[in-house]
């Protein structure tokens, strides 16, 4: 099975800082059709999942252009570039290329500094 | 607007039975895949169970194969996850979600315990 472990667990900031969140997969998240499917989320306090990138890089409706997606592989990163107090919470890196079986990493909470 | 609405959770004792629904309005039900996904509490997100848009494929997480069963009613858009023999470790917020992790409810909580 896939293993999708990001780094690092915590991440405190302060307002305006920008940040970085990794993702490593066990396994290449090459799909032999050529997509990437790995997909950043975000879950607010109190608060449902919501996506903020999707196919590595690609950003969702809606999602302010502070975030950012890059990577390819087994290795992605998501960034923030100044960071906003909506932005708190924790962030989830998922996989769809190894479907039927859909793997979540651990999460990444960031937190005020 | 795209709403998907979760019920049927609640308090149950282990080895007992529990049926989930996912009402969904917004979009064309019937044309998307399903997903239903956990939390336990204080807990990161676990993939549980997966159905096409047309029944047609169906796949489970091993933690819960042969224990519970996801189905869909497309003229109700409803999506439905059936829960039996029940554990502990099942105690859980139970969100639906698109396929594609583009949409998900609120989330309904189940706890297993005596």
């Amino acid at each position: 099975d896939v293993v999708l472990t990001q780094t690092p667990p915590t991440l405190s900031a302060t307002i305006g800082q920008s940040v970085s969140i990794s993702c490593r997969s066990s396994q290449s998240l090459l799909h032999s059709n050529g997509n990437t499917y790995l997909n950043w989320l975000l879950q607010r306090p109190g608060q449902p999942p919501q996506l903020l990138i999707y196919l590595v890089s690609r950003l969702e409706s809606g999602v302010p252009n502070r975030f950012s997606g890059s990577g390819s592989g087994t290795d992605f990163t998501l960034k923030i570039s100044g960071v906003e107090a909506e932005d708190l919470g924790v962030y989830y890196c998922v996989q769809s290329t190894h479907a039927p079986t859909w793997t979540f990493g651990g999460g990444t909470k960031l937190e005020l500094k | 607007e795209v709403q998907l609405v979760e019920s049927g959770g609640g308090l149950v004792q282990p080895g007992r039975s529990l049926k989930l629904s996912c009402v969904a309005s917004g979009f064309t039900f019937s044309n998307y895949g399903m997903n239903w996904i956990r939390q336990a509490p204080g807990k990161g997100l676990e993939w549980v169970a997966y159905i096409s848009s047309g029944s047609s494929y169906i796949y489970y997480a091993e933690t819960v194969k042969g224990r519970f069963t996801i189905s869909r009613d497309n003229a109700k858009n409803t999506l439905y996850l059936q829960m039996t023999s029940l554990r502990s470790e099942d105690t859980a917020l139970y969100y639906c979600a698109r396929l594609g992790f583009d949409y998900w409810g609120q989330g309904v909580m189940v706890t297993v315990s005596s």
